[in-house]
């Protein structure tokens, strides 16, 4: 079983919609949660990191951690075309080193 | 704030040659990361160092990569004799040491091996 665990899509969805992206992870001492997005080509760029259960917003981005069911969400509110990309989740390894990310999650966004 | 730049861009190689990468991280960042990503998978960890002392090698990072970091600045990672199998972006993050859940990421070098 791998560490994390994503649904590499493909994801397509039109503009203005609600999206939800989900990876699930095997450790449960992995305490710090991070989502990345990735243009084609371009190196990942950080979204947003949360610190054990619970939500956390920005903007038009909600990330959640249900440390219960080890399953990690994050929901783009008004999806927009721009928001097309590769999004990976990630966890930091337990000895605070490493990330250890999932396939990613392409996701198109049409106007 | 500059970010995290890598050089360079783009490489294509002969099978056998060797490579080197250079990544320059944020200023005041004092970890430094490489990763590897292929086509399809998400970034792959292969060694960290803070400062200039490398901390970590992991498993994939075979004895044809070395990585040096001699002032605790700038970065190379060095391919020896290269496969085709070694064909990949090579990713460069930095963070600070204590900030290690939020590390930047750079554009990537992009190597090609025939």
């Amino acid at each position: 079983q791998k560490e994390v665990e994503q649904d590499p899509g493909p994801l397509s969805v039109p503009e203005g919609a609600i999206v939800s992206l989900n990876c699930t992870y095997s450790n449960s001492a992995f305490q710090y949660f991070m989502w990345y997005r990735q243009y084609s080509r371009k190196g990942p760029e950080l979204l947003m990191y949360t610190y054990s259960s619970g939500n956390k917003e920005d903007g038009r981005f909600t990330a959640q951690v249900d440390k219960s069911s080890k399953y990690i969400s994050l929901f783009i509110r008004d999806s927009q075309p721009s928001d097309s990309a590769t999004y990976l989740c990630a966890v930091l390894n337990q000895a605070g080193t490493a990330l250890i990310f999932g396939k990613g999650t392409t996701l198109s966004v049409s106007s | 704030d500059t970010g995290v730049s890598q050089d360079p861009r783009h490489k294509i190689t002969k099978r056998g040659q060797n490579v080197t990468f250079r990544c320059d991280p944020i200023s005041e960042h004092n970890r430094l990361y490489w990763y590897r990503q292929t086509l399809g998978q998400g970034p792959e960890f292969l060694t960290y160092f803070q400062n200039e002392a490398q901390l970590e090698k992991s498993r994939l990072l075979s004895d044809r990569f070395s990585a040096e970091r001699p002032k605790g600045s700038f970065s190379t990672l060095e391919i020896q004799r290269t496969e085709q199998g070694d064909s990949a972006m090579y990713l460069c993050a930095s963070s600070l040491a204590s900030r290690e859940e939020t590390q930047y990421f750079g554009p990537g070098t992009r190597l090609l091996v025939l």
